[in-house]
């Protein structure tokens, strides 16, 4: 089975601080992306990424940046965390850019701004 | 611009009964349709996905899902609830005729499916 993870299940961190969200798929997909899900509003893309070094934003970028420096790896970044951000953060993977290709999930990180 | 909408924030049905959980879409061309479902503290899984051919599709968990055309719907149904079918199901579509990847997936709000012994 394909696998996606993501390194925190929980993280609370202050407003200012850097912060790292880690996920790594097992499978070599081409394409990785980041969603955060808030009650209400479902699931909103942040960053995708097709390729190593690749990075195209989604519906909403700002206050976040990513990495992807190896295939299996994409790294979500928060530069300043403010209590904005304070949300479930779900990491995806897929095979190809087809378009009926599914995705894979990761458990998710339930981040915490104070 | 296309869009998905699911207008049941919450579902409750009665173990054994049959369920329907909503949703409907507009694209500006042809759809492909997925149902994702959520258990309580975990990812999505993907339950199905409509991409031509019949319109009824099977998928996991004895779940199938009808997409209607005219109706632009693609409701999620399953003939004999389980109380483990209980979680937060998710329909997103995208337009064929999208350059691919994450950038035409569009997904709903969420239904809350609470299934009652």
């Amino acid at each position: 089975d394909v696998k996606v993870t993501q390194s925190s299940r929980y993280l609370v961190k202050r407003t200012g601080e850097k912060v790292f969200l880690e996920c790594v798929q097992d499978m070599d997909h081409e394409n990785m992306f980041w969603y955060r899900q808030d009650p209400g509003l479902g699931l909103r893309l942040i960053y995708f990424s097709y390729d190593v070094k690749m990075k195209e934003k989604g519906d909403i970028p700002e206050g976040y940046s990513v990495s992807r420096e190896k295939k299996e790896r994409f790294s979500l970044i928060l530069e300043s965390a403010s209590t904005n951000q304070t949300s479930m953060y779900l990491c995806a993977s897929s095979w190809t850019v087809s378009t009926n290709e599914k995705l894979f999930f990761g458990s998710g990180t339930q981040l915490s701004v104070l | 611009a296309q869009s998905v909408a699911q207008p049941e924030d919450q579902v409750n049905v009665a173990e054994g009964n049959p369920l329907t959980v909503k949703c409907t879409y507009s694209v500006s061309g042809n759809p492909y349709l997925f149902w994702y479902v959520q258990y309580p503290n975990r990812g999505l899984q993907f339950l199905l996905k409509y991409i031509t051919g019949d319109n009824l599709v099977k998928g996991s968990y004895g779940f199938e899902a009808e997409f209607n055309k005219s109706q632009t719907s693609f409701h999620l149904k399953k003939p004999s609830a389980l109380v483990s079918d209980s979680a937060l199901y998710f329909c997103a579509v995208r337009d064929m005729g999208s350059g691919g990847g994450a950038d035409g997936l569009t997904f709903g709000k969420g239904t809350h499916l609470i299934i009652q012994p």
